[in-house]
């Protein structure tokens, strides 16, 4: 079983469309994330949310919406995307907030035309 | 968010050859994590460390926390093409929240 496993591993799409990834994870952590990663490769954190409530919101365009129904799924929604949008979003937990291991999903590509 | 310059951006080096990989940042950290990512997946945690100067081994790669716990290297002896990677090194700020990523570096060891 993976341990976090994010789905579309692929989504391409027209600007202006919305799109959502979902994330699960099921070792039972109470903390999850979702990161950018752009071309450079950089990580950059967007969302994360500790036991359904959102605890980091970093500078991020209010089309992004993270939606957390439970501690064990942490989905994205994106709206009226753009061709920045383009990157590979990975989705991570980790037991509590802060100092601890960070377990990563492999990740969801997007590709906005 | 506290920032950390990851050294250097890019390495392409022969098998065999030795290596390190440097994190820098003029903040303080409570620990320090290096992470290797491989195309098509997430990052995967190599270590942690935690206390000023300290040192661990796994296997031929070593990390180093600097004694002012700014700054850290992965050193990996003797490379091989199953190293080939992108290295992450992670700091966690003293202050809750402040989870920063280095720019990464591109490891790849030519047969």
């Amino acid at each position: 079983d993976t341990a976090v496993s994010q789905t579309p591993k692929y989504l391409v799409t027209q600007m202006g469309n919305d799109k959502s990834i979902k994330c699960e994870q099921n070792l039972g952590h109470d903390t999850m994330y979702w990161y950018k990663q752009d071309s450079k490769k950089f990580l950059k954190i967007m969302f994360s949310y500790n036991n359904k409530e959102l605890i980091i919101n970093e500078t991020v365009p209010n089309r992004f919406s993270p939606k957390s129904p439970d501690k064990a799924h942490l989905n994205l929604h994106i709206n009226s995307l753009e061709l920045g949008d383009s990157a590979v979003y990975f989705c991570a937990s980790s037991q509590s907030p802060g100092a601890n291991v960070l377990t990563f999903g492999a990740g969801s590509r997007l590709t906005v035309l | 968010t506290q920032l950390l310059e990851q050294s250097p951006q890019f390495l392409s080096i022969q098998e065999g050859e030795n290596l390190t990989v440097y994190c820098n940042s003029s903040s303080v950290f409570s620990s320090l994590q290096w992470y290797r990512q491989e195309p098509g997946e997430g990052p995967v945690l190599l270590v942690t460390v935690v206390t000023g100067g300290e040192v661990k081994k796994l296997k031929r790669l070593t990390f180093q926390f600097g004694d002012a716990r700014k700054d850290s290297s992965l050193h990996i002896t003797a490379a091989q093409p199953g190293d080939t990677g992108l290295y992450l090194c992670y700091g966690i700020g003293t202050s809750y929240g402040k989870l920063t990523f280095g720019q990464g570096t591109i490891l790849t060891v030519h047969p």
